[in-house]
């Protein structure tokens, strides 16, 4: 079983058009992650999510809205996507309140191309 | 603004080579220093690193934390062309959030 799955793992698509990429976790964890890997492999948080309220919103476009169902779903819906946006998303998750600090699980990666 | 810089770059080496990864980091509020491994897809966990002094080992990779000199090293002995792969270092911020360098990326060749 996959820990932290996301859909779709690939996606083309133009300019302009919206997109969504959902993610669910099973490890039971109470935050999740949207961090995106750029074309220098520079990885960067975007969102995180604490039982489904948005704790941390790194100065992402207003394009990019995340969507918390519950504590086990995080959805990234991008709207008007232009060519910047082309990058590998990961989902993640974790647990807080862990003794030593914060090990994040990722997905393994939605790449989207944004032609 | 939380930094977290890795070196050298990329690497390459022979299999059976020892190579050192270096991680240092500025992080506000920080709690603990996290090496992950990437090869084609997601991010895999290695170490995490929270106090000074105490080395992490598992298999052929180890890993120190000096909190002092803000800096961390992930070891690999005998290395395998397996271990290619991009080695990633993140500080945790204590506020839910990683900082990740660059990466290094490691080329083991046979």
């Amino acid at each position: 079983d996959t820990a932290v799955s996301q859909t779709p793992k690939y996606l083309v698509t133009q300019m302009g058009n919206d997109k969504s990429i959902k993610c669910e976790q099973n490890l039971g964890h109470d935050t999740m992650y949207w961090y995106k890997q750029d074309s220098k492999k520079f990885l960067k948080i975007m969102f995180s999510y604490n039982n489904k309220e948005l704790i941390i919103n790194e100065t992402v476009p207003n394009r990019f809205s995340p969507k918390s169902p519950d504590k086990a779903h995080l959805n990234l819906h991008i709207n008007s996507l232009e060519l910047g946006d082309s990058a590998v998303y990961f989902c993640a998750s974790s647990q807080l309140g862990q003794a030593n600090g914060n090990t994040i699980y990722f997905g393994e990666g939605s790449w989207l191309t944004v032609v | 603004e939380d930094k977290v810089v890795q070196s050298p770059l990329s690497l390459v080496v022979h299999e059976g080579d020892t190579v050192t990864l270096n991680c240092s980091y500025e992080v506000t509020n920080f709690r603990s220093l996290l090496w992950y491994k990437q090869e084609k897809k997601a991010p895999t966990f290695l170490f995490m690193l929270t106090s000074s002094g105490i080395e992490k080992k598992s298999g052929r990779l180890s890993s120190i934390l000096d909190k002092k000199e803000l800096f961390s090293i992930l070891n690999i002995t005998a290395t395998q062309t397996g271990d290619s792969a991009i080695y990633l270092c993140a500080g945790d911020t204590g506020f839910q959030k990683l900082v990740f360098g660059t990466g290094t990326r490691l080329l083991v060749s046979p």
